[in-house]
């Protein structure tokens, strides 16, 4: 049973302060991906990667970065938080050639003050 | 990049009833359609997955239609049950690469 978990379930972070997210996953998939989730907007992908160090841009990266240096763990860093950033965050992990299906973590819901 | 709408944004049905959710993708090289169910408070799911050289596939009360002539594909959910109450994404994607989703549909089965 593939397991997906995330640093924290809530957070609440300062305006300016830098926020680290992370992400493990144990089913050895070379995938993972970031994705905020805000009502009415759907699930909008912010980081991928495909292998360790790799990583490409999502439809909204802008303000965001993102590190994999082991395979399980992807982390999503945000170096100076902002108020429209305040939102609820995704994790998922996905095996070679079934991008199609992705599995979650629980979610990190973030607010920024 | 790929384009993908959802509608309606909001589906409140009978238990018993259908429920039909409906989206459409911008990029006609997209061949993987999935379609993901969140219940409140709960991470999004797999539930079932269309790729583009089938037109329908069913499983149980569930099944994906697929009109590649049209970029539209369908969610029929069949004999709603309370437990189909939560939000329904489409998405899309070629090749293996990155998921675009819909913006969501929530479902609200009426007892």
């Amino acid at each position: 049973d593939v397991k997906v978990t995330q640093s924290s379930r809530y957070l609440v972070k300062r305006t300016g302060e830098k926020v680290f997210l992370e992400c493990v996953q144990d089913m050895d998939h070379e995938n993972m991906f970031w994705y905020r989730q805000d009502p009415g907007l759907g699930l909008r992908l912010i980081y991928f990667s495909y292998d360790v160090k790799m990583k490409e841009k999502g439809d909204i990266p802008e303000g965001y970065s993102v590190s994999r240096e082991k395979k399980e763990r992807f982390s999503l860093i945000l170096e100076s938080a902002s108020t429209n950033q305040t939102s609820m965050y995704l994790c998922a992990s996905s095996a070679p050639g079934r991008s199609y299906e992705q599995y979650f973590g629980p979610g990190t819901r973030l607010t920024v003050t | 990049g790929e384009n993908v709408e959802q509608h309606p944004s909001t589906l409140s049905v009978q238990e018993g009833d259908s429920a039909v959710i409906k989206c459409t993708y911008s990029d006609s090289a997209s061949n993987y359609f999935p379609w993901y169910k969140q219940e409140l408070g709960k991470r999004p799911q797999l539930i079932i997955d269309i790729r583009s050289n089938v037109g329908e596939k069913k499983d149980q009360r569930i099944a994906v239609t697929l009109n590649k002539t049209a970029k539209h594909f369908s969610l029929h959910i069949t004999e709603t049950q309370p437990e189909d109450s939560a939000v329904y994404f489409c998405a899309a994607s070629k090749y293996d690469y990155k998921l675009s989703f819909g913006a969501g549909t929530t479902v609200t089965v009426r007892a």
